[in-house]
C-alpha cells in the first residue's frame, strides 16, 4: 500500500513569496495532521482535519499560514508571504478512526522548506 | 497539560551495545505510549506501543514498558547496531483529546562500528 505522500520533497524560495506544500493521505485514513519541524522547537503540531474538516488550528503560527482539505485525498499547507523563519521540515500525517486512542499515525517524508 | 520528557541526546555507542533511552510523560487519565523512529531524510516511522500499564511493546528488537508507578516508558535494546542510528521520539495520546499526539523533543541515536 502506498504510504502518505508529499510534495515537492524539497522547496527553496526566496521571501515574500507563496509557498504550497500537498500531502496525500492514505486510503481510508480520515484524520490528517500537518507538523511543523526544526531544530529550534522540535516536532509541533500546526493544524489537523477529521473527516476533510478542520478540528484544531490552534498551532498555525500566524495568518500567513492557511491549509485546506478538499476532498479525501488531498491537502494543502499554503504560507503567504513566505519568510525566512518558516524554514523547517513540514510533515504531513494520516490516521484511521477505529481505536481512537490506539492508532498510529503514518508520517510522510516530509517537504524540507528554504526560505532565503 | 499533558507531556512527554525524553533525555537529551545524542547518545552515542558502539555497535553491539545495550540501550536505554529514557521517556517519563506526565497526563491525567491513561494515554497510550508509543515510540516512533526518525532515520535520516524520512519521516516518523512508529517503532512500537504500549496502550495500559504493564503492556510491554516490542519491535524490531526494541523493548519498552509501560510503567505507571514511575510513569515511564523507557526504550532498550540489548544489541544496537550501527543500522539502529536515527532519532527516536517518545509520545502519547492526549487523554483529553485522543485525536493528537504529544511527542518529546527527540533523542538522537549515533552507533559505531
Amino acid at each position: 500500500d502506498a504510504g502518505v505522500i508529499q510534495s515537492p520533497r524539497h522547496e527553496v524560495t526566496e521571501m515574500g513569496q507563496e509557498v504550497t506544500l500537498r500531502c496525500k493521505p492514505i486510503s481510508g485514513h480520515d484524520y490528517l495532521f500537518w507538523y511543523r519541524q526544526t531544530m529550534m522547537r522540535g516536532l509541533e503540531l500546526l493544524i489537523y482535519f477529521n473527516n476533510n474538516v478542520p478540528i484544531d488550528d490552534s498551532g498555525m503560527p500566524e495568518d500567513r499560514f492557511s491549509a485546506k482539505m478538499p476532498n479525501a485525498s488531498f491537502s494543502t499547507l499554503k504560507i503567504q508571504p513566505s519568510e525566512p523563519r518558516d524554514s523547517a521540515v513540514y510533515f504531513c500525517a494520516s490516521r484511521a478512526t477505529a481505536d481512537l486512542g490506539n492508532q498510529p499515525q503514518h508520517f510522510g517524508d516530509g517537504t524540507r522548506l528554504s526560505i532565503l | 497539560g499533558d507531556s512527554v520528557t525524553q533525555m537529551e541526546g545524542p547518545v552515542t555507542l558502539s555497535e553491539e551495545a545495550f540501550l536505554t533511552i529514557n521517556c517519563t510523560y506526565t497526563a491525567t487519565g491513561y494515554p497510550s505510549l508509543f515510540w516512533y523512529v526518525q532515520y535520516p531524510g524520512e519521516g516518523l516511522q512508529l517503532l512500537l506501543k504500549a496502550t495500559k500499564a504493564d503492556d510491554k511493546g516490542s519491535n524490531k528488537g526494541f523493548e519498552a514498558t509501560y510503567r505507571k508507578e514511575t510513569t515511564s516508558f523507557h526504550l532498550e535494546k540489548g544489541s544496537v547496531q550501527v543500522s539502529d542510528s536515527a532519532v527516536y521520539f517518545c509520545a502519547l495520546s492526549d487523554h483529553g483529546n485522543t485525536d493528537k499526539l504529544i511527542f518529546g523533543t527527540g533523542t538522537r541515536l549515533q552507533v559505531f562500528p
